[in-house]
């Protein structure tokens, strides 16, 4: 079956850096994306893995190591805009894209 | 130039009526996907259609039917809705159907959701 696992929350201050992570078990993979969604919005694309590494995009960093099934969405600089959710999910393998239950990040000042 | 929208935004309805939603992207994807998220912004894939052809069905109760003129419209209806029913169902793209050969095309483009609530 397809199981992703993310933590349910998170807090973090404004101006630091915070890793969310998400481990998966899927029957097969093609990739690994990101995405941010606020409150009462819908969600948006932020960065796509591969292959096993880190892909960085401005203040938005994700890491993927596939022997272990796992990835991270790094965000630096933090700011009160990205008080949001984030989902990772998964394409590939029997139901060919599975979304995790997402985390939800709280920036304080 | 909305990339994919949806109608309507908000649905306020009896138990045991019948609706419909819609969804149309103008972004020249082959692939469109009907998601629900419940209370517990839990984002769960119910339908995609890549080309107008089904690809994927979830296990969703027989009420629901998706329906694809063409490529660039996908549309759902509810018949007989029930109390548990009540979510976001958020509409969505991608440029190409999972497995082919660039993983950017799996890429998903989501509208802005459609928000029913059933009494």
């Amino acid at each position: 079956g397809q199981n992703i696992d993310q933590p349910t929350e998170m807090t973090a201050t404004e101006g630091a850096i915070v890793q969310i992570n998400c481990t998966y078990q899927t029957s097969g993979f093609n990739g690994l994306f990101w995405y941010q969604q606020h409150a009462g919005e819908a969600p948006t694309f932020l960065s796509y893995n591969v292959l096993d590494g880190l892909e960085e995009k401005g203040r938005f960093s994700s890491f993927l190591s596939r022997s272990k099934g796992y990835s991270y969405l790094l965000l630096k600089e933090l700011q009160m805009k990205d008080s949001a959710s984030y989902l990772c999910a998964v394409t590939g393998g029997y139901q060919k894209v599975t979304f995790g239950t997402g985390t939800k990040l709280q920036v304080i000042p | 130039d909305t990339a994919v929208s949806q109608t309507p935004k908000y649905l306020v309805t009896q138990m045991g009526n019948d609706k419909s939603i819609k969804c149309e992207q103008n972004l020249g994807h082959d692939t469109m996907y009907w998601y629900k998220q419940d209370s517990k912004k839990f984002l769960k894939i119910m339908f995609s259609y890549n080309n107008k052809e089904l690809i994927i069905n979830e296990t969703v109760p027989n009420r629901f039917s998706p329906k694809s003129p063409d490529k660039a419209h996908l549309n759902l209806h509810i018949n007989s809705l029930e109390l548990g029913d009540s979510a976001v169902y958020f509409c969505a793209s991608s440029q190409r159907w999972i497995g082919t050969s660039d993983p950017r095309g799996e890429t998903q483009y989501f509208g802005p959701g459609t928000r029913l609530l059933v009494l």
